[in-house]
């Protein structure tokens, strides 16, 4: 089946800081990426949509000057948190669509984000 | 915009016993998906099984199947001989086939097997 990887799977920052977590689609050409974040015990909030080649779509309420995202290849998007705090962290989870596989998305196995 | 409830935080079920899950949402599309995810404690989201609005027919994946009501929008998943690594939390998902296309989750449903 289709796999996603995702890099670091923790990663620790000061407040302040940036930091960038790499998505990857590892047998399949991804033209279409998603960034979600998961609070503790809640569900998935899609914090943006990625096409390669174009800028992101970011839903409702999210900082898109905050949450840096780059589709630069069919196989690679990048989230990268700038000037982390707090409250920022998070799980943070990828998916993409294989559109050989229409209407479904694989997820990667998520990054916790913890900044102190 | 379309919303997806899950009711139930929090299930639990005898092994080899049957828990039905669920869910409804709200949409004005006519044509769209619905899925079940699951979320075992490795955090790693793994694809249960999907419903196309369009089929009549009921998705069956081995001992999961869904009991899809159109009309009133909602979306159970049942687990039949249900065994200790179905333990994991349950999100249904809701993905319209027009415009936009984006996974709308629930609230999740954390099950738990009893041994």
């Amino acid at each position: 089946g289709a796999v996603v990887s995702q890099h670091p799977s923790r990663v620790i920052c000061k407040s302040g800081t940036s930091v960038k977590i790499e998505c990857r689609s590892l047998d399949f050409q991804a033209t279409t990426m998603f960034w979600y974040r998961q609070f503790p015990k809640q569900s998935l909030m899609l914090m943006a949509t990625s096409n390669e080649g174009s800028k992101a779509t970011y839903e409702q309420g999210v900082e898109k000057d905050k949450f840096l995202i780059n589709h630069a290849s069919l196989t690679l998007s990048t989230l990268t948190v700038t000037s982390a705090h707090p409250e920022d962290s998070s799980f943070y989870i990828c998916s993409a669509r294989d559109p050989g596989r229409a209407y479904e998305q694989y997820f990667g196995p998520g990054t916790r984000l913890t900044v102190t | 915009a379309q919303t997806v409830t899950q009711s139930q935080p929090e299930m639990s079920v005898q092994e080899a016993e049957t828990v039905t899950l669920s869910c409804t949402y709200d949409t004005s599309e006519s044509d769209y998906y619905l899925f079940w995810y699951k979320q075992p404690p490795s955090r790693q989201m793994i694809l249960v099984i999907r419903q196309e609005a369009y089929k009549q027919q009921n998705a069956t994946e081995n001992r999961f199947s869904v009991n899809f009501q159109k009309a009133a929008k909602s979306f159970s998943l049942k687990i039949s001989d249900s065994q200790l690594g179905d333990a994991a939390m349950y999100f249904c998902a809701y993905e319209r086939i027009q415009g936009a296309q984006k996974l709308v989750f629930g609230q999740g449903t954390r099950l738990t097997i009893n041994p």
